[in-house]
Order: structure tokens, then C-alpha cells, then sequence
């Protein structure tokens, strides 16, 4: 079984439109990574969030961690082509604020907007 | 920023052969990286634990006599598929860790295609 369920699985929009991808989970969290992988290329981490209910932003992108660290999501305002890429999420377990160990990844999201 | 790099970027080899794969740390000095192979659409699945000076972990089902990790120096990990077979071509992703503001971060490298014919 997964130990982070990331929905949904795929995603097809058009240009200028809104989306959210969720991460959920039944384990706490220490920290929780978003990353942006494209095709040939490892992921780039955008975000770390390690508070319960932290918001953090960048740019067109809001990051949100649940209150209780089990759970995260990643929304997109107004996406563009160039957003298009594999999404994922991936927790770490261990002391508060801390990455110890391996990290939890959730099975990702491929997002592809269209012009 | 923290950068991690990989060599090669793509291998093409026979079967039976056995490929290395390196990764390392640029800027940060990592006592710890970690192994993943990906498949097409798919997302990351962590294989072993490389530990600078010590044995790697392996995660259950991989075999740790088929893939040799050494992690000789602080920024060197690396990754040796041996007697590879068709079934090991993949995209294998090593990453770094590093204390950043008191917390650790992964960084990821470029990855590597391997293609077994």
C-alpha cells in the first residue's frame, strides 16, 4: 500500500484554467516536498512545508499543509503549457522539521495543459 | 543551490555486462544519498540508502548483489548494475541530502537511461 495516495493520477486542461492536486495520507508528517519532474530529467523540489497549515506560494502556485500533517495540496492558478510535467509529493517521517531519513512518495501526477 | 549531478546521462549496454553509474554532490558535502529507479509515467521508487563509509540499505526486493552501491567520499555514490539484463533498463535517479536551515533537503540528480540490449 501506498503510504501517500496522490490524486488524481492524470490531468488534462486547457490554458488559463484552475487545478489542485491532493496528497493524503493516514501517517504525520515532519515535512512534506512538492517536486516538478519533466521527461529526461530528475525532479526539482519547488517546496518544503513543515508546519501543520503552513501556506506557502510561488508565483501561480499555492502549497498547503493540513493541519494535523497528513495531508497536502498543490494548487495552480490560470496553468500554462509550460506548467505541463509530472507532479509529486513526498513526505518525510521522523522529528518535527526534520527530513531524517528516506522520503514517502506519492504516485504523482501527470499534468499536461494545453494551448 | 544545492547541485547534485550524474554520470552518464544515458548508457547503452549489452547483456550479461555490467554498468556503473555515479552521482555526485557539487557544492554540499552528503553523508547520505539515496538510489531510485523510475519507470515511464511512473513515479519514484527508492531502491537503497548509501551511507558514506558503510554498508548501503536496501529496500526489500532489491537485490543488493545485483546492485552494488559504494559511497566512498562525502560527494561519490555510486550505483554498478552487474551481469545486466533487458529487464534492468530504466531511469535510475540518485539524490543528496543536505542540512539546509537546520532541516535536511533531497536534491535530486539529472538521472540516468539505461538501456540493456
Amino acid at each position: 500500500t501506498q503510504l501517500l495516495e496522490q490524486s488524481p493520477q492524470f490531468l488534462s486542461i486547457q490554458e488559463g484554467e484552475n487545478l489542485t492536486v491532493y496528497c493524503n495520507s493516514s501517517s504525520v508528517f515532519s515535512s512534506l516536498q512538492w517536486y516538478r519532474q519533466e521527461p529526461g530529467e530528475g525532479p526539482v523540489l519547488l517546496v518544503t512545508v513543515v508546519t501543520g497549515g503552513e501556506v506557502k506560494k510561488l508565483k501561480r502556485l499555492t502549497f498547503q499543509f493540513g493541519d494535523a500533517r497528513k495531508d497536502s495540496s498543490l494548487h495552480i492558478t490560470a496553468a500554462q503549457p509550460g506548467d505541463t510535467g509530472l507532479y509529486l509529493c513526498a513526505g518525510a517521517l521522523g522529528r518535527r522539521g526534520s527530513t531524517l531519513g528516506r522520503l514517502y512518495f506519492g504516485r504523482g501526477t501527470q499534468l499536461t495543459v494545453w494551448p | 543551490g544545492a547541485v547534485v549531478s550524474q554520470h552518464p546521462s544515458r548508457v547503452i549496454c549489452k547483456s550479461g555486462t555490467s554498468v556503473k553509474i555515479e552521482c555526485r554532490s557539487l557544492d554540499f558535502q552528503a553523508t547520505t544519498m539515496f538510489w531510485y529507479r523510475q519507470f515511464p509515467k511512473q513515479s519514484l521508487m527508492l531502491m537503497a540508502t548509501s551511507n558514506e563509509g558503510s554498508k548501503a540499505t536496501y529496500e526489500q526486493g532489491v537485490e543488493k548483489d545485483k546492485f552494488l552501491i559504494n559511497h566512498a567520499s562525502l560527494t561519490l555514490s555510486t550505483l554498478t548494475v552487474t551481469s545486466a539484463h533487458p529487464e534492468d533498463s530504466s531511469f535510475y535517479i540518485c539524490s543528496a541530502r543536505e542540512l539546509r536551515e537546520g532541516r535536511y533537503e533531497q536534491y535530486f540528480g539529472p538521472g540516468t537511461r539505461l538501456t540493456v540490449t
